[in-house]
């Protein structure tokens, strides 16, 4: 089946540093990958969709020149979080389909959890 | 505006017994609805899912049910066990490679 790997699985940083998270498609090419955010106990809101070779969408309030999202391949998409602040501190996660299709379903990495102290 | 809400928030059943989980949608044009496990500190993991052309999908002991007029569909875990005790996720999203929109979660404890 298809998988989507996600680096680092946990990160802790210092206030004001810059994160950087990976997102591979194992086995796919993915045209398109999706990141999520999830907060302790809350459901997975969409951040960005990530498109190769292209400019990523950001969702309404998340900061695009925040959270950097480079898909420079067709199997990577990293997001970066930039002058991180302990209210950047969340789990992140990255999707993409199967096969990069579009009737494929979404699968998820494994999620960085992310600490700024 | 909660496009997918989900509940109950919380349940706990008995070892053995079923679990049931609903979810409703407002927009129409959703035309996937997956449901997705989650355990604590890893990423949700497809379970099972269903497209507007059927009412019903079954696939092991999780079972699908849906109703288009309605705009609701449902998990049902049959013979739940303490294993299945984690947090599960109703989603949908419209047709092309679009975003899953998300419900609340449910988190599901089973007992012995």
């Amino acid at each position: 089946g298809a998988v989507v790997s996600q680096h680092p699985s946990w990160v802790i940083c210092k206030s004001g540093t810059s994160v950087k998270i990976e997102c591979r498609s194992l086995d796919f090419q993915a045209t398109t990958m999706f990141w999520y955010r999830q907060f302790p106990k809350q459901s997975l809101m969409l951040m960005a969709t990530s498109n190769e070779g292209s400019k990523a969408t950001y969702e309404q309030g998340v900061e695009k020149d925040k959270f950097l999202i480079n898909h420079a391949s067709l199997t990577l998409s990293t997001l970066t979080v930039t002058s991180a602040h302990p209210e950047d501190s969340s789990f992140y996660i990255c999707s993409a389909r199967g096969q990069g299709l579009s009737n494929s379903p979404l699968h998820f990495g494994n999620g960085t959890r992310l600490t700024v102290t | 505006q909660q496009q997918v809400k989900q509940s109950p928030q919380s349940l706990i059943v008995q070892k053995g017994g079923i679990s049931i989980i609903n979810c409703a949608y407002e927009n129409t044009a959703f035309d996937y609805f997956p449901w997705y496990q989650q355990f604590p500190g890893k990423g949700p993991a497809l379970l099972i899912a269903i497209r507007p052309d059927v009412s019903e999908k079954k696939e092991g002991r999780f079972t699908i049910s849906f109703n288009k007029s309605a705009k609701q569909f449902s998990l049902h875990i049959m013979d739940s066990q303490p294993g299945d005790s984690a947090t599960y996720f109703c989603a949908a999203s419209k047709a092309g490679n679009t975003p899953l929109v998300f419900g609340k979660g449910t988190r599901l404890s089973v007992i012995a």
